[in-house]
């Protein structure tokens, strides 16, 4: 079955120190995986994709199948990151859904 | 443009009433996805459409939950005899289908909160 963990709930760091954010998956395809962010009293949106292999933000992710793992990093963190980070893998099924893990809070302090 | 809207953002409602919660797409994206988002929990996808095809409804806890879409725009998430394990955020989000080489970005909703006492 496929499966998104992220191993921590709660995560804090202070600001300017670096930071990731652990993403195991199990998946038995060849997987397609994103990390989504919900910021303080806004709406969930897509943050990166593996497939683009790009940095947002001063985020990156690298895929690594043979741990299964698309840790999210970021090398000096700043405030304005403190949110719910959530992980996800697609497609599923033919809805093409995506399987999200159940995030992890981040709280960068100053 | 506008995004994805939802209404309502809140709902409480005694158990054992229905609720409806509606949710209208961007407008142009053709899928439109339901999940639902309990506390200390992930997202958990319910129901999704793809223009005139039949939804893929795989994803629904029980026969209590039902949706539909209408003219393949604004859809209506209905949750019947509610129940107090139903309280969650409801999100709604809706993809430009159609690019079978990658995956689209998924836009989200604001969520309606559904609290059952």
């Amino acid at each position: 079955a496929q499966r998104v963990t992220q191993p921590e709930k709660l995560l804090s760091v202070f600001k300017g120190a670096p930071v990731e954010l652990k993403c195991n998956y199990s998946y038995s395809g060849s997987p397609e995986l994103f990390w989504y962010v919900q910021y303080s009293r806004q709406r969930l949106q897509l943050l990166l994709r593996h497939i683009s292999r790009e940095s947002i933000k001063g985020f990156t992710a690298d895929l690594n199948k043979g741990e299964t793992s698309f840790h999210l990093k970021k090398p000096f963190a700043q405030e304005e990151d403190s949110a719910m980070y959530y992980c996800a893998l697609g497609p599923s099924g033919s809805a093409r859904q995506l399987t999200f893990g159940s995030g992890t809070q981040l709280t960068v302090l100053p | 443009g506008a995004g994805v809207s939802q209404s309502p953002s809140n709902k409480v409602t005694e158990k054992g009433k229905d609720v409806e919660l509606r949710c209208d797409p961007i407008s142009g994206h053709t899928a439109l996805y339901w999940y639902r988002q309990s506390l200390g929990q992930g997202l958990e996808f319910l129901i999704y459409f793809q223009g005139n095809s039949a939804p893929d409804k795989s994803g629904l806890p029980s026969d209590r939950f039902s949706a539909e879409r209408t003219g393949g725009s604004v859809s209506t998430l209905t949750i019947q005899r509610t129940q107090q394990e139903d309280s969650a955020v409801y999100l709604c989000a809706s993809i430009r289908a159609g690019d079978s080489r990658a995956y689209n970005e998924q836009f989200f909703g604001p969520g309606t909160r559904l609290t059952v006492l």
